[in-house]
């Protein structure tokens, strides 16, 4: 069955430390990979997009790697703050429009 | 510019009952989406609309679930005989259907439904 995986516990880090959230993924072959981010009680937002034929992408602190041999995304956050908390949610798709969302990690982030 | 709103933000009803979920784009996207959300899951994809017609319903849980866009803009998800296994955040998104796959999907903050 097809699956996404990402760290179901907690990610602890102090302020100014780079957060590294993994996505492994099996029986879906993708074309792209998103990252999301999600606050209590809001929708998600997305944040970067990255292309099966892309290893790494960039925007400001954030950085996205996706293997598709290893069937897994790396997600950084560089230079961590305290706003930087949320749940970090990585969608995929075989195919079509729908995304399929992994469960998120929640990450925390202190002074 | 404004972007997705969802109404009632809140939402408790009785088991058996029927309810009404209504989504509203942003203006000028074609596409638009319905996800649920379960507590400490991810959104799981129920419809997606592009215009006027539902283009996939394939994550519709079971027919007691229905969604229309009559005009191509405001979305309405319908529940009937609601079940407390129903109660969960409903999320709706929308994009602008310029980018094909790789729209970027913009999410309003949910309705929070609570079947008792």
């Amino acid at each position: 069955s097809q699956k996404i995986e990402q760290n179901s516990e907690a990610l602890n880090i102090q302020e100014g430390k780079t957060a590294t959230l993994t996505c492994n993924y099996t029986n879906y072959s993708p074309a792209y990979l998103q990252w999301y981010r999600q606050d209590p009680g809001r929708g998600p937002v997305f944040l970067l997009l990255i292309r099966e034929n892309e290893k790494e992408k960039r925007k400001e602190r954030l950085k996205v790697t996706f293997d598709t041999t290893l069937k897994q995304s790396l997600f950084h956050i560089t230079a961590s703050q305290p706003a930087d908390s949320a749940t970090y949610l990585c969608a995929l798709s075989n195919s079509g429009y729908a995304l399929n969302f992994g469960k998120g990690t929640s990450l925390l982030v202190t002074p | 510019g404004a972007g997705v709103s969802q109404t009632p933000s809140n939402k408790v009803t009785e088991k058996g009952k029927y309810v009404e979920l209504r989504c509203d784009p942003i203006s000028g996207h074609t596409a638009l989406y319905w996800y649920r959300q379960s507590l400490g899951q991810g959104p799981e994809f129920l419809i997606y609309f592009q215009g006027t017609g539902a283009a996939d319903d394939s994550g519709l849980p079971n027919d007691r679930f229905f969604a229309v866009r009559p005009e191509g803009s405001v979305s309405t998800l319908k529940i009937q005989r609601t079940e407390r296994g129903d109660s969960a955040v409903y999320l709706c998104a929308s994009s602008s259907g310029l980018a094909g796959l790789t729209d970027t999907q913009y999410f309003g903050p949910g309705t929070r439904l609570t079947v008792l």
